[in-house]
């Protein structure tokens, strides 16, 4: 079936960087991009970002540019999230989703299917 | 780039119609059909319902309904159930540079 999997929860101390993991099954990986959102604790949903698994196109929210980077595995379907300078807020549940295509990858995809989440806590 | 407006809460009683509004700017809701809604119960994987102001996904119950009216969006729920006690999200492509911004999210609760 159509899913998306992530890598485990992680632990982190401020400053360090964190490299989350998306891997996609059940459909044309090359079809649909890819977004990272985050809920920090008691938060709402932010956007973070997307990427076109097929281009390599790359839009980042203005808020993390310069810390962050997504990335696709060269020979899998695989995407990656890394978060570098991770400070105290960064504490959150990360979320990769498909884009809901429409016959290409647009940023402005809605989102249709969502990994589990990936708890990256930043703590000393 | 601001979060879009969402009341925090909005409850109703089983069987009760309610609407939760999204409102943003000209820059984004009011410029593009491009505004998704998500129901997300805590502990969960956020659900998609609405996308493109008004269109469902398959398998989504049809008493959830989308609509827009200048820079506000709506999410109505009609006939509310137990099981749609959730948050719920709006979004809205805001082009080139910002790409999407979320709402700030509503609790609805059903009483």
């Amino acid at each position: 079936q159509v899913q998306l999997v992530q890598s485990g929860a992680e632990v982190k101390k401020p400053g360090a960087s964190v490299k989350v993991s998306c891997e996609a099954s059940g459909y044309t990986f090359s079809n649909h991009g890819v977004t990272w959102v985050r809920q920090a604790p008691g938060q709402g949903l932010e956007w973070m970002g997307w990427i076109s698994v097929s281009e390599g196109d790359r839009r980042y929210a203005q808020k993390f540019q310069g810390r962050v980077t997504m990335t696709t595995g060269s020979s899998t379907t695989t995407v990656y999230l890394e978060l570098r300078s991770l400070r105290f807020d960064d504490t959150a549940v990360y979320y990769c989703a498909r884009g809901l295509s429409k016959g290409w990858a647009d940023p402005s995809d809605a989102l249709d299917i969502w990994g589990q989440g990936t708890m990256v806590t930043v703590s000393s | 780039q601001s979060a879009l407006t969402q009341p925090a809460s909005v409850s109703g009683s089983p069987g009760q119609p309610i609407t939760i509004s999204c409102t943003g700017s000209s820059s984004d809701v009011g410029h593009y059909n491009l505004v998704s809604w998500y129901q997300h119960h805590p502990g969960k994987v956020p659900k998609l319902i609405i996308y493109d102001v008004s269109h469902r996904p398959s398998g989504v119950s049809n008493r959830f309904s989308g609509s827009k009216s200048g820079n506000t969006a709506s999410l109505t729920i009609s006939g509310l159930q137990a099981d749609d006690e959730a948050d719920y999200y709006c979004t809205s492509y805001a082009g080139y540079n910002t790409v999407m911004v979320f709402g700030t999210g509503t609790k609805v609760t059903v009483l």
